[in-house]
């Protein structure tokens, strides 16, 4: 079975930092992996994915992350933190053909003015 | 394009009680799942369809889960004799596959989610 890891419960940066969030796999077949941003009170929005193409992969709102098969990471970034970036944060890995996406337990990021 | 809905947003029931939550996929979408999010942590994936069929029905917690999408349009998941440790929030998603297995993962894009209270 696939599966994820985030590092970190909780992330606090400044504004204007830089914000790093690590995701590691587990994956026996090459992985599909995701990233999904989730404010309070609201579903998933997806941030960025991870299909096999570019390891280097941009996403909404800044957000890029980088694909590193040696180390199955998938940590997400983003140059300058803005205060509306604090949300919750989750890391999913699936594969090309089974449906079951798995989660990370997730990192909330805090952005302190 | 009106996105994933989900109905109601919030519930509150008695232990014991059944209850059932909606949901309304993208129009286009051919997939629709569910999952249930424990507080603290990511979702945890249930059941999906693939159009009227329930593909994958194994992760579902008990035999007090149920979920049907006659249709292939809307989905329903009925949770029967509610417990306390049903409290949550269920999400739905929706995406576009290709036909069969090997069409390929499309993007899920999730609802808003039901926060179900079993007191």
């Amino acid at each position: 079975a696939q599966s994820v890891t985030q590092l970190g419960s909780h992330v606090s940066v400044s504004e204007g930092a830089l914000v790093l969030l690590r995701c590691n796999y587990s994956s026996s077949v090459p992985p599909y992996l995701f990233w999904y941003v989730q404010y309070p009170n609201q579903g998933l929005q997806l941030l960025l994915k991870y299909t096999s193409a570019a390891t280097l992969v941009k996403g909404i709102n800044g957000f890029e992350a980088e694909f590193k098969k040696s180390e199955t990471s998938f940590h997400l970034t983003k140059p300058s933190a803005h205060m509306s970036d604090a949300a919750e944060y989750f890391c999913a890995v699936s594969d090309r053909y089974n449906n079951d996406m798995r989660f990370g337990a997730g990192t909330r990021l805090t952005v302190k003015p | 394009d009106t996105g994933v809905s989900q109905d109601p947003r919030h519930k509150i029931t008695k232990r014991g009680q059944n209850v059932t939550f909606r949901c309304d996929p993208i129009s286009e979408h051919n997939r629709l799942y569910w999952y249930r999010q424990t507080l603290g942590q990511g979702p945890e994936f249930l059941t999906y369809f693939q159009n009227e069929a329930q593909l994958e029905k194994s992760r579902l917690l008990s035999d007090r889960f149920s979920a049907e999408r006659p249709k292939g349009s809307f989905s329903t998941l009925e949770i029967q004799r509610t417990e306390q440790g049903d409290s949550a929030m269920y999400l739905c998603a929706s995406s576009l596959a290709g036909q069969g297995l090997a069409g390929g993962l499309g993007t899920q894009y999730f609802g808003p989610g039901t926060r179900l209270l079993v007191l």
